[in-house]
């Protein structure tokens, strides 16, 4: 069964670069959903779109935005970055077909920053 | 707001023993749980999740978790651990409407000796 694909799988950069984090959803899901898991840490959740439009918001900082795609692809770009950036960026989708509000996990995005 | 205590950041148990992880949820309204499994550099994978009806719940890999609302729980079980069950596990809530973000707990290392 496809999953959710997340690309690149690893990224470094440095101080006050930009990245873009790329997330496919499982097809016909559209809920998409960024989380953050520092080091040792829980995920914390950023934000969500539905349907392409930004459905929840998190502890997302005003250095990161995010957009859904008309395809259902979603893109979390990342400027100014900062040491405190570094992380694992889980991309998961969902869809409310049948009440079923599973949400599916990518492999995440190790993102370095040096 | 809701929110999810793992107690125990470790657990021990040797192979064929009783697994037990603790999960405590707070909720101002019915809320979906859920427990998810993390290896080691990889993603997330759902074990398992209670959203209304029966409230024991059987998922993946042997575990199953019991949603007690008396008492706010929903512990994870096994009943006899294998060595490729060492992982990390996350207890998560969401509320009952759907679409919502996962509020995670800390999370419990489970360690399985031989």
């Amino acid at each position: 069964a496809a999953g959710v694909i997340q690309s690149p799988r690893h990224l470094i950069k440095e101080k006050r670069e930009t990245a873009t984090l790329k997330c496919y959803p499982i097809p016909r899901h559209d809920t998409v959903y960024w989380y953050q898991q520092g080091p040792g840490q829980d995920p914390q959740f950023l934000i969500s779109f539905y349907e392409k439009m930004q459905s929840d918001k998190g502890s997302i900082p005003d250095r990161f935005s995010a957009q859904q795609f008309s395809d259902y692809h979603s893109e979390l770009n990342m400027s100014s970055l900062e040491l405190g950036d570094s992380a694992l960026y889980f991309c998961a989708s969902s869809s409310g077909v049948g009440g079923n509000y599973e949400q599916y996990f990518g492999p995440g995005t190790r993102l370095t920053v040096t | 707001a809701q929110s999810v205590t793992q107690l125990g950041s470790h657990v021990s148990v040797s192979e064929g023993a009783l697994v037990l992880l603790r999960c405590n949820y707070s909720s101002s309204v019915p809320p979906y749980l859920f427990w998810y499994v993390q290896y080691p550099n990889q993603g997330l994978q759902l074990l398992l999740k209670y959203t209304t009806g029966a409230t024991l719940v059987k998922g993946i890999n042997g575990f199953e978790a019991e949603f007690k609302k008396s008492e706010t729980s929903f512990h994870l079980t096994k009943p006899s651990a294998h060595m490729s069950d060492a992982a990390e596990y996350f207890c998560a809530v969401s509320e009952d409407t759907g679409f919502q973000k996962l509020v995670f707990g800390t999370g419990t290392r489970l360690l399985v000796s031989p």
